[in-house]
C-alpha cells in the first residue's frame, strides 16, 4: 500500500495568513505514460460530507475558491490557502487513486488562531 | 447536477451482512466509477473500494474477503456488501461518484451492535 502522511496534523493560522499543508507519499504517484499525478486534496467539515479541491494535484475542482492552490509532483505535495478565511475551518485529506488501495493521509485539522 | 444518495439499516448485529445502497440521481450511472469510502468514529477517511458502471471493482485488500460491491445500472444504484461484521465496521459510509471522488452522498451512520 502506498502511506500518505500529511503535516501537520494540526495547523492554527490568523485570518488573513496563509495557512499550507504538506501530503507526502511512500511512493511515487506520478503516471509517466500521461505525466499526470494521481493526488487529491478533499475539505471536510463536521456533519458535511468531504468536498473534492484538488485532482491531478493542481486542478481546481469547479467552485472552488482561488485562494486555495495544489501543487507538487511525484511523492511531495502541498496544499496552499492564501488568505485564511473562517469558513475554511476543517479538516483537510489527500489522497491517491495511483494504486489500489486508494489510500487517504492522516487528516489535518486548521483552525483560527 | 448528480446527486448522490445513501441507503440502508443504521444498525446491524455483529457477523451478518451490512448492506448499503447508493441511488444516482440528476444523471446516468452510465460512464463514470463509484465508490464506497467510510469514517470510523473519531478516525480519519477508509476507501473501501469502487466499481464501474460496466461492473468491474476493485477492492481494499484490508476488506476483500468480505466485500461485494455491485451496480445495477437499471435503477441507477450501486450497492455494498460487506460481511460478518465487527463493531470495527461501525462508521459513517459514503458513496462517491469517480476514483478520485468529485460528488458525494450525505452519507449514512452505521452502528454494529447487538
Amino acid at each position: 500500500d502506498i502511506v500518505m502522511t500529511q503535516s501537520p496534523d494540526s495547523l492554527a493560522v490568523s485570518l488573513g495568513e496563509r495557512a499550507t499543508i504538506n501530503c507526502k507519499s511512500s511512493q511515487s504517484v506520478l503516471y509517466s505514460s500521461n505525466n499526470k499525478n494521481y493526488l487529491a486534496w478533499y475539505q471536510h467539515k463536521p456533519g458535511q460530507p468531504p468536498k473534492l479541491l484538488f485532482y491531478w494535484a493542481s486542478t481546481r475542482e469547479s467552485g472552488v475558491p482561488d485562494r486555495f492552490s495544489g501543487s507538487g509532483s511525484g511523492t511531495d505535495f502541498t496544499l496552499t490557502i492564501s488568505s485564511l478565511q473562517a469558513e475554511d475551518v476543517a479538516v483537510y485529506y489527500c489522497q491517491q487513486y495511483y494504486s489500489i488501495p486508494h489510500t487517504f493521509g492522516q487528516g489535518t485539522k486548521l483552525e483560527i488562531k | 447536477q448528480v446527486q448522490l444518495q445513501e441507503s440502508g439499516p443504521g444498525l446491524v448485529k455483529p457477523s451478518e451482512t451490512l448492506s448499503l445502497t447508493c441511488t444516482v440521481s440528476g444523471g446516468s450511472i452510465s460512464g463514470s466509477y463509484w465508490s464506497w469510502t467510510r469514517q470510523p468514529p473519531g478516525k480519519g477517511l477508509e476507501w473501501i473500494g469502487y466499481i464501474s458502471y460496466s461492473g468491474s471493482a476493485n477492492y481494499n485488500p484490508s476488506l476483500k474477503s468480505r466485500l461485494i460491491i455491485s451496480v445495477d445500472t437499471s435503477k441507477n444504484q450501486f450497492s455494498l456488501n460487506l460481511s460478518s461484521v465487527t463493531a470495527a465496521d461501525t462508521a459513517v459510509y459514503y458513496c462517491a461518484r469517480d476514483t478520485y471522488l468529485a460528488v458525494w452522498g450525505k452519507g449514512t451512520t452505521v452502528t454494529v451492535s447487538s
